[in-house]
């Protein structure tokens, strides 16, 4: 089944406190995104990717890495996190060869930082 | 800079009545554009796309939308709602024209309810 998986779902933690989440696609996507949804602000571009070793930064990096050493995965790293980074996370991945197509969503990664 | 704009935080509809989402752009070139539902507790699921050609454009779960140039919109549309569309519905556009052309926009999402 094609699909793009996230871990974990759910993650409370502590300021500060270092933290990764994976995503990992079996779709051979090229292109691969993190998001962040808050109340009434839609869905916001924190990084992409275009390929292995090609990452850039989205509408809203300031706090977050990514990193792409495999074409299926894209994890999120938290190097110190803070409360206002207490969002629900997805990850995306679409073909990257045409402007065109559809982006698949991951399961979603709920945060809460205290 | 491209962006999206879906005017109405939530739409009730009552069930079999028809339903619309509205969505509208901004882009410096051509859009693609595209709308994506989401369950609780789950992650956005595809629902249709426009490209280019015919405006008005058929997807998933008898829901289809229409292309609107002149107006730059892109309403969400089904003849008969049924209990289970109620979800948050996300439009969202790609300019192909830019040079973040990779990027894809989102709105601020609207909350569909059908009232049984």
């Amino acid at each position: 089944e094609a699909q793009v998986t996230q871990n974990p779902r759910y993650l409370i933690t502590v300021t500060g406190k270092k933290l990764t989440v994976t995503c990992s696609q079996n779709m051979n996507h090229e292109y691969m995104s993190w998001y962040r949804q808050d109340p009434g602000l839609g869905l916001r571009q924190i990084y992409y990717s275009m390929n292995v070793e090609v990452t850039d930064k989205g509408d809203v990096p300031e706090g977050y890495k990514v990193s792409r050493k495999e074409k299926r995965n894209f994890p999120l790293i938290l190097e110190s996190p803070s409360p206002n980074q207490t969002s629900l996370y997805f990850c995306a991945s679409r073909r990257g060869d045409r402007l065109n197509t559809e982006a698949f969503f991951g399961q979603g990664t709920r945060l809460t930082v205290v | 800079a491209q962006s999206v704009a879906q005017p109405e935080d939530q739409v009730n509809v009552a069930e079999g009545n028809p339903l619309t989402v509205k969505c509208t752009y901004s882009v410096s070139g051509n859009p693609y554009l595209f709308w994506y539902v989401q369950y609780p507790n789950r992650g956005l699921q595809f629902l249709l796309k426009y490209i280019t050609g015919d405006n008005l454009v058929k997807g998933s779960y008898g829901f289809e939308a229409e292309f609107n140039k002149s107006q730059t919109s892109f309403h969400l549309k089904k003849p008969s709602a049924l209990v289970s569309d109620s979800a948050l519905y996300f439009c969202a556009v790609r300019d192909t024209s830019s040079g973040s052309a990779r990027q894809l926009t989102f709105g601020s999402g609207t909350q569909l309810t059908v009232l049984p």
